[in-house]
């Protein structure tokens, strides 16, 4: 089977750095994706993953471990707007659709 | 047009009434997907289609739920019967080529937020 596992909330101020971690499990591997979703809103494209390592868009980074089952998407310069979900979805076996974690509600303040 | 979108954005109805949904993918786009995501939940895949075949029902809940495809572009959703359980937002996403292909981005509509009483 796939599960996916996230933390359901994290807090962090304006300005500074957060972590956003998943963990996955599943029978076959073709990469991961990151989406960001304000509330009311929907999903939208953060980065995808497939090979072992960090890549890094801007403010955000995403990084791979698929030995470990792991990734984690890093926020830098925290800003009131990246007061979101971040879902950390897969592909599922049959390769048909994305198989999303329950999302990290982020809330940065000032 | 520039995004997928959906309508009615809200839908309320009755217990026992039939709802359609519809979603337009953005032109061009062979893949075709729908979701639908509770509160404080990621969204739960329902139905997959490339071109104007369901290629992957497995997560349609029961028989109440079905959707089309006829022409390969615009989608609709029908909901038979509806069950308080119901009650969720039902996004749309399209992608230019399937999930399978490796990478392929799914863009996602706003969603209709159906509330049935």
């Amino acid at each position: 089977g796939q599960n996916i596992d996230q933390p359901t909330e994290m807090t962090a101020t304006e300005g500074a750095i957060v972590q956003i971690n998943c963990t996955y499990q599943t029978s076959g591997f073709n990469g991961l994706f990151w989406y960001q979703q304000h509330a009311g809103e929907a999903p939208t494209f953060l980065s995808y993953n497939v090979l072992d390592g960090l890549e890094e868009k801007g403010r955000f980074s995403s990084f791979l471990s698929r030995s470990k089952g792991y990734s984690y998407l890093l926020l830098k310069e925290l800003q009131m707007k990246d007061s979101a979900s971040y879902l950390c979805a897969v592909p599922n076996q049959a390769g048909t659709a994305l198989i999303f974690g329950k999302g990290t509600t982020l809330s940065v303040s000032s | 047009g520039a995004g997928v979108s959906q309508t009615p954005s809200n839908k309320v109805t009755e217990k026992g009434k039939y709802v359609e949904l519809r979603c337009d993918p953005i032109s061009g786009h062979t893949a075709l997907y729908w979701y639908r995501q509770s509160l404080g939940q990621g969204p739960e895949f329902l139905i997959y289609f490339q071109g104007t075949g369901a290629a992957d029902d497995s997560g349609l809940p029961n028989d109440r739920f079905f959707a089309v495809r006829p022409e390969g572009s615009v989608s609709t959703l029908k909901i038979q019967r509806t069950e308080r359980g119901d009650s969720a937002v039902y996004l749309c996403a399209s992608s230019l080529t399937p999930v399978r292909a490796g990478g392929e981005t799914q863009y996602f509509g706003p969603g209709t937020r159906l509330l049935v009483l």
